[in-house]
């Protein structure tokens, strides 16, 4: 199956900073998404991207997908305590829109 | 609107037994899917549906089987439960329109069922 390459795995940050994240792919794709999954919850999407070099925010979050179309990024600014949970990147796949997920990177706010 | 409801919560299973997860969403949704998420990895797709009577094998399909007689509904079904199948189960919803797979909205997903097969 597809492989996406997400990074870091985790972070542990302090409230108020800046954190990145980002994933690859050696496939192109036409669609990058990002979702956020609270503990004990569904994941819920953050932002899509749908065309190469887009640049997207969503509040303090922005997205970015690559020129290449082999990755995206996701940029959190001035992170508050309920910014903790797992954020996966992930593509559709097929036109069913399956989507396939990264692993996941682990965030932590401390306060 | 509930969006996407799962039952049960949760689940304790020995080896060998069967269940059904049940998965409900009132958006009027036509496709939904079934996922499985082990711990520290992302989501993975079981089986999917893109309308009543039409279900068709996700990425890891083997264990399972799936059925969709209505719209709102999409049971997953374990036949004989296998501690390879503990996991947390995710079902989703979106509603997909037009030609050339452009959808107009978003996947949706339940709070999940933590199934423990001992």
């Amino acid at each position: 199956g597809q492989q996406l390459n997400q990074s870091p795995q985790s972070m542990f940050i302090q409230e108020g900073e800046d954190v990145s994240m980002n994933c690859t792919s050696s496939s192109i794709f036409n669609t990058w998404l990002w979702y956020k999954q609270d503990p004990g919850e569904g994941p819920v999407l953050l932002i899509a991207l749908y065309k190469a070099g887009e640049l997207t925010s969503n509040g303090r979050l922005t997205a970015q997908f690559g020129i290449t179309r082999k990755d995206s990024f996701l940029n959190i600014s001035a992170s508050i305590p309920s910014d903790v949970g797992i954020y996966f990147c992930a593509i559709t796949q097929g036109g069913s829109e399956k989507l396939v997920f990264g692993k996941g990177m682990k965030l932590t706010v401390n306060p | 609107n509930a969006g996407v409801t799962q039952t049960p919560k949760f689940r304790i299973l020995k080896i060998g037994q069967s269940m059904t997860l049940q998965c409900t969403q009132d958006m009027n949704h036509n496709y939904m899917y079934w996922y499985r998420q082990d711990p520290g990895m992302g989501l993975k797709l079981i089986y999917y549906s893109v309308g009543a009577g039409i279900t068709d094998k996700g990425e890891v399909p083997n264990g399972y089987n799936v059925s969709r007689s209505t719209t709102e509904d999409f049971p997953l079904r374990l036949e004989l439960a296998a501690p390879s199948q503990t996991s947390v189960y995710f079902c989703a919803s979106t509603l997909l329109l037009g030609l050339a797979g452009v959808y107009t909205d978003t996947q949706y997903f339940g709070p999940g069922t933590r199934l423990t097969v001992l």
